[in-house]
C-alpha cells in the first residue's frame, strides 16, 4: 500500500523556521519526483515545490524562493522541506505527493503549520 | 507563470445530473493537465491526468476532454459521493498551477 506520511508541522513565529518530513512507503521512492503543496483551510491547492529524483533538480514557487529548500534522502525514503523566514501567508496545510504520469498522483494525508505571534 | 481559470466556482447538481467544469490556461498546456477531487480532512486525489486519462479505480462516469487551453472535466450521472471540490491543475512547465476549484454542491 502506498503511502506518505508528513511530520513536523505545528506552530512557530513569524521569522521563524520549521523542516517537514515526508516518509514514503509502499513504492520505489528512489524513482518518483515529489512534490510539496499547501493549503490555506478553507481556500485553494498551492504548488510549492518539487524535487527530481536524485535531488540534483528542484523548482520553488516564486513565493517560498529563497526561503525554502526541498531535499530527499532516498536511503530514508523521505523528502523535507526546510522553512525559513516564516510569514504569516504561509499558515495552511502542507501535503506531499509522489510525482506519477508526470503530475502528482498520490497525496499525504498533511500537516499544518502555524504561523503566527 | 501559465494563469489557470477554473469556472464555476460553486455548481448545485442533483443525484442523476450530468456536470461539467472548465479550466482555461492563459497560454497552451498541450495535454497537460490533470483533475483532482478534494473532500474536507481528506487528501485530494487524481482522478484524470493528461487531459483525458483515468487514473486506477476512478469510475467511468468521469471524463476529461480538451487541449492548448481550454478543458473540462465532465461527471455523468452525479452520484452521492461525488459531492466534493474539484481542482485542474496544469503541469505543462513549473511552477504548477491549480485552478480556484470548484465546489460540486447538492441542490
Amino acid at each position: 500500500e502506498v503511502q506518505l506520511v508528513e511530520s513536523g508541522g505545528g506552530l512557530v513565529q513569524p521569522g521563524g523556521s520549521l523542516r517537514l518530513s515526508c516518509v514514503a512507503s509502499g513504492f520505489n521512492f528512489k524513482i518518483y519526483w515529489m512534490h510539496w503543496v499547501r493549503q490555506v483551510p478553507g481556500k485553494g491547492l498551492v504548488w510549492v515545490s518539487r524535487v527530481n529524483t536524485d535531488g540534483s533538480s528542484v523548482n520553488y514557487a516564486d513565493s517560498v524562493k529563497g526561503r525554502f529548500t526541498i531535499s530527499r534522502d532516498n536511503a530514508k525514503n523521505t523528502v523535507y522541506l526546510q522553512m525559513n523566514s516564516l510569514r504569516d501567508d504561509d499558515t495552511a496545510v502542507y501535503y506531499c505527493a509522489r510525482s506519477g504520469k508526470g503530475c502528482p498522483d498520490f497525496w499525504g494525508q498533511g500537516t499544518p503549520i502555524t504561523v503566527s505571534s | 507563470d501559465i494563469q489557470v481559470t477554473q469556472s464555476p466556482s460553486t455548481l448545485s447538481a442533483s443525484i442523476g445530473d450530468r456536470v461539467t467544469i472548465t479550466c482555461r490556461a492563459s497560454q497552451s498546456i498541450s495535454s497537460w493537465l490533470a483533475w483532482y477531487q478534494e473532500k474536507p480532512g481528506k487528501a485530494p486525489i487524481l482522478l484524470i491526468y493528461k487531459t483525458s486519462n483515468l487514473e486506477g479505480a476512478v469510475p467511468s462516469r468521469f471524463s476529461g476532454n480538451g487541449s492548448e487551453t481550454e478543458f473540462t472535466l465532465t461527471i455523468n450521472r452525479l452520484q452521492p459521493d461525488d459531492f466534493a471540490t474539484y481542482y485542474c491543475l496544469q503541469y505543462k512547465t513549473f511552477p504548477l498551477t491549480f485552478g480556484g476549484g470548484t465546489k460540486v454542491e447538492i441542490k
